[in-house]
């Protein structure tokens, strides 16, 4: 059984970049064909769309963040990651990896979630 | 972007319950929709795919139903663990969008 887990600094200056790693136990990222996505929810509100990173390495993001975002997977490792530049007060949330099967379209297994609070 | 808007926002219930939820997407997605079950400070439960197929594992209580832009979530019976938030999502196109969400509350 497939089991996720988001690392990070839990706190991140304005203007910096939000680093978080998502590490992949219980199966092979590179195995199968995964959308490995972010998501994210500010406290209190509904569920946010970042991106995903394919098995093939193909990325796609969501155009509203896509000038400040980057996914990327480490095969090596079994993880994949986010960087978002530039962060606000509005880019603090509990952020979430996830997996989805493309001809599906769902998440089917999830993180716990880890919270970034940005704040000087 | 697609945008999903459910309705209620909120609403209270009864063990026993039928309780019913509404997802409306902004344009067809056919049956591209899928909900989930939230917790307090717990990552979301997938519940639905497809607009009515039921995840393995989960209680036969739980219905989906709709196609194009009007969708449906209904607990037929509403149990003391089913108090929760739900959440629609499309996956017709990115970037995939999630409703607002719809607490439901013990009346």
């Amino acid at each position: 059984q497939v089991q996720l887990q988001e690392s990070g600094p839990g706190l991140v200056k304005p203007s910096q970049t939000l680093s978080l790693t998502c590490t992949v136990s219980g199966g092979s990222i590179s195995s199968g064909s995964y959308y490995w996505s972010w998501i994210r929810q500010p406290a209190g509100k509904g569920l946010e769309w970042i991106g995903r990173v394919y098995t093939s390495g193909s990325t796609n993001y969501n155009p509203s963040l896509k000038s400040r975002v980057t996914i990327s997977e480490d095969t090596s490792k079994n993880q994949f990651s986010l960087k978002l530049s530039s962060v606000t007060a509005a880019d603090t949330a509990v952020y979430y990896c996830a997996r989805a099967s493309p001809g599906k379209g769902y998440y089917d297994t999830w993180g716990q979630g880890t919270l970034v609070t940005v704040s000087s | 972007d697609i945008q999903m808007t459910q309705s209620p926002s909120s609403l209270s219930a009864s063990v026993g319950d039928r309780v019913t939820i509404t997802c409306r997407a902004s344009q067809s997605i056919s049956t591209y929709l899928n909900w989930y079950q939230q917790k307090p400070g717990k990552a979301p439960k997938f519940l639905i795919y497809a607009a009515s197929s039921l995840q393995s594992g989960v209680p036969s209580r739980f219905s989906g139903s709709g196609s194009g832009t009007d969708f449906t979530l209904t607990i037929s019976s509403l149990q003391p663990e089913d108090f929760a938030t739900y959440f629609c999502q499309q996956s017709y196109t990115t970037p995939w969008t999630f409703g607002q969400g719809t607490k439901v509350e013990i009346k």
